[in-house]
């Protein structure tokens, strides 16, 4: 059978309110990040990606924030709806061909 | 947009036999696929690299013999979860990358394995 592990953490929010979602990284060396949604039973889906050289990148509706200097990225989500209710993952490349996913935040939008 | 197909989307194998689960990159030519595993709410797990027409690169604590990779051409890669066990019932997930340092992995859909 499947193992016990740790269960995700969840963002309840309101729909309409902005949500931040957070993630710590783990390798200095990471250059490339990706914030990815996944619905139950699928597979990720690419939201928005940063370069360790930018500090902030801004797409349609949500914003990524690096921060190397504590390691963190941050996912802000503008008037959040609840389509967006989701499980959310960073992704940091270390070197290439090495691409590792952070532990997941659950967002629950309610309507 | 690059587009991965994943097949089959589920299957059930008794204890004991093999499965293969294909990722075919539809519309780019993928130089590198990544394999991944993910447990209910949990992470995805990096289980390997493979690049078109050399051996996989297995993450630490990945058996080799028991997850075989092949990534024969520049659109398809496999999965084959050899002997399979229950406690290898998981969620199996492929990415593909168009090339070396490209922006933007494209995932697979998922197969849920469970074996009985």
């Amino acid at each position: 059978g499947e193992s016990v592990g740790l269960h995700l953490p969840t963002l309840s929010v309101q729909e309409g309110d902005n949500s931040i979602i957070n993630c710590a990284y783990s390798n200095s060396a990471s250059d490339y990040f990706i914030w990815y949604k996944q619905e139950s039973g699928k597979g990720p889906q690419f939201i928005i990606d940063i370069r360790s050289n930018m500090d902030k990148r801004q797409g349609q509706r949500v914003t990524v924030l690096l921060n190397k200097t504590v390691k963190h990225l941050s996912l802000q989500i503008a008037a959040t709806q609840p389509g967006d209710s989701a499980v959310y993952f960073c992704a940091e490349r270390p070197s290439f061909n090495k691409f590792y996913f952070g532990s997941g935040t659950k967002l629950n939008v309610k309507p | 947009g690059a587009v991965v197909s994943q097949h089959p989307s589920w299957v059930i194998c008794k204890s004991g036999t093999s499965v293969k689960i294909e990722c075919r990159s539809l519309d780019f030519q993928a130089t590198t696929m990544f394999w991944y595993r993910q447990f209910p709410k949990q992470s995805l797990m990096l289980m390997a690299t493979s690049n078109e027409g050399s051996k996989a690169t297995y993450e630490q604590g990945v058996e080799k013999d028991k997850f075989l990779i092949n990534h024969a051409s520049l659109t398809l890669s496999t999965l084959t979860v050899t002997s399979a066990h229950p406690e290898d019932s998981s969620f199996y997930i492929c990415s593909a990358s168009s090339r070396q340092g490209a922006s933007g992995y494209t995932f697979g859909s998922g197969t849920r394995l469970t074996v009985v």
